[in-house]
């Protein structure tokens, strides 16, 4: 099984923020990546992270890493329709990709 | 260079059957993945090559699957004698070697086994 866990749904109305949470086990991770996924696609790279920084800020995209509880989140501010999608993190350990489940975040008028 | 390019887009096949899937990474990306994703699930580990050599294979990797990258540019992945339960998207990724830098993904091969 995976060790990046994740919830697996949400729900949101357009225009609110939309967090998402993610829990990864690897201490070592360098990196931490959030990936979006629409349907029959393949992978789009939305923002990473490095390990020694617990903020990083893309337009939208608010991104908070809490290294002691490998915690990690992302942050869509002023959520569209167009953000219905899934959304993957992902730690980079040994050179490698781990993804977690997904989280499916349904944008609703 | 138009990103990372996988063909074909989709595959029905009947059990029993062999088939490959190509993957043409960006050009001067010279580390190319192969994952694989099932519903409801994130992309598993298969393999992975650095220019020609290939580094890592999963566990999940059965004698079945074998890959290649025999020039150090595009690579194929084949899966001999499917089965039902090998139906699943095939996710081709490249990268360079240096971090951070991330994988850039294909629109992936969806393979189903009937």
């Amino acid at each position: 099984g995976e060790d990046v866990e994740q919830s697996l749904f949400l729900s949101v109305r357009e225009g609110d923020s939309s967090v998402i949470n993610c829990t990864y086990t690897d201490s070592s991770s360098t990196y931490l990546y959030w990936y979006k996924q629409e349907p029959g696609a393949g992978l789009q790279l939305l923002t990473y992270i490095f390990s020694n920084m617990d903020m990083k800020q893309d337009q939208r995209l608010t991104v908070l890493l809490n290294k002691k509880d490998k915690h990690l989140s992302l942050r869509i501010a002023d959520t569209q329709t167009g953000d219905s999608a899934i959304y993957f993190c992902a730690e980079k350990v040994w050179g490698k990709l781990q993804f977690g489940a997904g989280t499916q975040v349904v944008v609703t008028p | 260079d138009t990103g990372v390019s996988q063909n074909p887009r989709h595959k029905i096949t009947k059990r029993g059957q062999n088939v490959t899937f190509r993957c043409d990474p960006i050009s001067e990306h010279n580390r190319l993945y192969w994952y694989r994703q099932t519903l409801g699930q994130g992309p598993e580990f298969l393999t992975y090559f650095q220019n020609e050599a290939q580094l890592e294979k999963s566990r999940l990797l059965s004698d079945r699957f074998s890959a290649e990258r025999p020039k150090g540019s595009f690579s194929t992945l084949e899966i001999q004698r499917t089965e039902q339960g090998d139906s699943a998207m095939y996710l081709c990724a490249s990268s360079l070697e240096v971090s951070p830098t991330p994988y850039t993904f294909g629109s992936g091969t969806r393979l189903t086994v009937v």
